[in-house]
């Protein structure tokens, strides 16, 4: 079956530093991989896409990584701020091509 | 939250009733989608529209049902079959239905069954 992991534990850094997410998935041929926001008690936000074709992608403070032969991204967030602690989402197209399926996220705390 | 509105944002309903939870979008979307999030969930998909008068069901449509009769508009019922319905309902809209498509959210409506 077709799974998108991340990591379960919340992620507590300290201000300043680089935050690292993980999204992991199985079973997917995905074109594209998506990461959202989402604060508490409101809807998730669109960040980032990055495409099969793209090794790097950067957004201001934001940087993805795709690597398809892991089947794997990584979402860094550097110089993090308190204001960027929430949950970020990662997202894969489903089979059926018209709807995203979305991992479970995880929470960043960011601390001064 | 990007010209998607929902609402109302809390409901609360006594089981075995049905209730519609409203969303509409101005962006001129073709696309349409109804979420169910539980706490430390991810997002469920429900059912989804491509175009005005067309909807599919995804992955949890048991016990739901949707119409979408004009473009801006596609309210979700959630019917007595529901067995759990409590839960944070999301709808999303995307400007060209297909591979790619950055999915627009609404601010989400928390349903909680008495």
């Amino acid at each position: 079956s077709q799974k998108i992991e991340q990591n379960s534990e919340a992620l507590n850094i300290q201000e300043g530093k680089t935050a690292t997410l993980t999204c992991n998935y199985t079973n997917y041929s995905p074109a594209y991989l998506q990461w959202y926001r989402q604060d508490p008690g409101r809807g998730p936000v669109f960040l980032l896409l990055i495409r099969e074709n793209e090794k790097e992608k950067r957004k201001e403070r934001l940087k993805v990584t795709f690597d398809t032969t892991l089947k794997q991204s990584l979402f860094h967030i550097t110089a993090s701020q308190p204001a960027d602690s929430a949950t970020y989402l990662c997202a894969l197209t489903s089979n059926s091509g018209y709807a995203l399926n979305f991992g479970k996220g995880t929470s960043l705390l960011v601390t001064p | 939250d990007g010209g998607i509105t929902q609402s109302p944002k809390y409901l609360f309903r006594k089981e075995g009733q049905n209730v519609t939870l409203s969303c509409e979008q101005n962006l001129n979307h073709d696309a349409m989608y109804w979420y169910r999030q539980d706490p430390g969930q991810g997002l469920r998909l429900i059912y989804y529209s491509q175009i005005v008068n067309d909807f599919q069901k995804g992955d949890i449509a048991e016990g739901y049902s949707v119409s979408r009769e004009k473009k801006e508009s596609f309210p979700l019922t959630v019917t007595s079959a529901q067995k759990n319905p409590t839960a944070f309902y999301l709808c999303a809209s995307s400007p060209v239905q297909g591979e790619g498509d950055t999915q627009y959210f609404g601010p989400g409506t928390r349903l909680t069954v008495l």
